[in-house]
């Protein structure tokens, strides 16, 4: 069955330090997808990330920057310099491939509470 | 770009008393998902849609029905609400089947 594990409920740090948010997946498929989401206190879900398992190249995006490591099941985010506007819950989650006539629902982790302080 | 749009943005029922949210998918999306986010918690899947066919069910109670129409909007019928229902209901939708990237804003439904 597949599994999100994000073991940090919370993280604090202060303003311009870099922080990764870590990411542990468990699936039986050698075709899936991951994902992260950011929801801020307003509450909606904003799509930061998509990548596919036979994509492992890290990709960077402004100051936000992915490390995809299938060996290890993991994929981390890191938010470099951070800012108070970064603290939200932030969601992993995986989709496997489709099977039948199935579609291809998300699985979330339970989430990481990023709190940055001025 | 069209997102997706969920109407109502926030409803307050009365236990016992019945909610229909609905979903608009982003235009030539012929898939949409359904998820059920209580305070505090991640967001847990209950039913999708391919094609106006139910595809997948996951922990969505009996009280719950859902459906798609021709034009492809879904729309989630909850009856006998109880306080526990009370959570943000957040929409989906994809092309084939394909896995969601884009939520629709939520509705937050409040039971009191």
């Amino acid at each position: 069955a597949q599994k999100v594990t994000q073991a940090q409920t919370e993280i604090s740090v202060v303003e311009k330090e870099d922080v990764t948010l870590d990411c542990v997946y468990e699936t039986r498929d050698t075709t899936y997808y991951l994902f992260w989401y950011k929801q801020p206190p307003s509450g909606e879900l904003v799509f930061l990330i998509r990548r596919n398992s036979f994509d492992e190249q890290n990709e960077i995006s402004g100051r936000y920057s992915w490390n995809f490591q299938k060996s290890t099941s993991s994929f981390n985010f890191t938010i470099t310099a951070s800012q108070v506007v970064d603290s939200a819950v932030y969601f992993c989650a995986l989709s496997e491939a489709l099977r039948g006539g199935a579609t291809n629902k998300l699985i979330f982790g339970t989430g990481t509470l990023l709190a940055v302080q001025p | 770009a069209a997102g997706v749009i969920q109407s109502p943005r926030h409803l307050i029922k009365e236990k016992r008393e019945t909610a229909t949210l609905k979903c608009y998918p982003i235009p030539r999306h012929d898939t949409v998902y359904w998820y059920q986010q209580g305070p505090g918690q991640d967001p847990q899947f209950l039913i999708s849609f391919y094609e106006k066919m139910q595809s997948d069910k996951g922990s969505i109670p009996d009280r719950f029905s859902a459906q798609q129409f021709s034009d492809y909007h879904s729309e989630l019928n909850m009856s006998s609400l109880e306080l526990g229902d009370s959570a943000l209901y957040f929409c989906a939708s994809s092309e084939d089947r394909g896995p969601p990237s884009s939520f629709g804003p939520g509705t937050r439904l409040t039971v009191l």
